[in-house]
């Protein structure tokens, strides 16, 4: 069974710069996830997907982030304009359905200059 | 404010000895606790789980405890091998008054665990 896949792996942006992070949920997967990770610091949650809806978005930093999840499988994830403080990894993880086993994929490193 | 934490960022531990990951909770909400393996360039990885209505769940070297009154769990791995070096996370997850969960993983920051040969 494929596992989660996101591209690109490592991304260098100036800050004010925009930059998109993709995700392939395991096939099937109802429930899809990106967390943001910062260095030192576990996962923190910053949307949630159940089919192509937005579940929880409460920590997503709206003026700046946007994701969405078309035809409820693919997703992407967005930062315009980019800041310092994005810089981290972004993890995308996708479940059979909530409360299920999360399953994440690599994660993207995201460094802002 | 840090509902999941991780108050030691590291821990050695010689091959063969057990190794014991700490966690503490603030969220009474929380009904269902995680532990996640992570490698360097990798996303975490599933390790064990236990619900809050158990006090241990095991699985091979692997067994994890929940205090719920003292809001408190801990992971046990024994015997600890080199290839267990990587940095465990915790996590919790909350249900709705249902009893569905909401999905979403709270994490701690993380203990960086090395096993030394």
């Amino acid at each position: 069974e494929a596992g989660v896949a996101q591209s690109p792996r490592y991304k260098i942006i100036e800050k004010r710069q925009s930059v998109a992070f993709w995700c392939n949920p395991i096939s099937g997967h109802a429930t899809l996830y990106w967390y943001q990770q910062i260095l030192g610091q576990g996962p923190k949650l910053l949307i949630q997907f159940q089919n192509n809806g937005v579940v929880d978005d409460s920590q997503l930093p709206k003026d700046r982030f946007s994701a969405e999840r078309l035809k409820g499988v693919d997703s992407t994830l967005k930062i315009q304009p980019a800041k310092l403080e994005d810089s981290a990894v972004y993890l995308c993880a996708s479940s059979l359905d909530r409360g299920y086993e999360q399953y994440f994929g690599p994660g993207t490193r995201l460094t802002v200059t | 404010d840090q509902q999941v934490k991780q108050n030691s960022p590291s821990l050695s531990v010689q091959e063969g000895r057990i190794s014991i990951l700490n966690c503490d909770y603030t969220n009474s909400m929380f009904d269902y606790f995680l532990w996640y393996k992570k490698y360097p360039a990798e996303g975490p990885t599933f390790l064990i789980s236990i619900s809050s209505i158990k006090d241990k769940n095991e699985d091979g070297r692997f067994t994890v405890f929940l205090n719920k009154s003292a809001k408190h769990l801990s992971l046990h791995i024994v015997p600890s091998q080199p290839g267990d070096s990587a940095v465990y996370f915790c996590a919790a997850q909350a249900s709705n008054a249902g009893g569905t969960s909401y999905g979403k993983l709270t994490f701690g920051q993380g203990t960086i665990l090395t096993v030394h040969p």
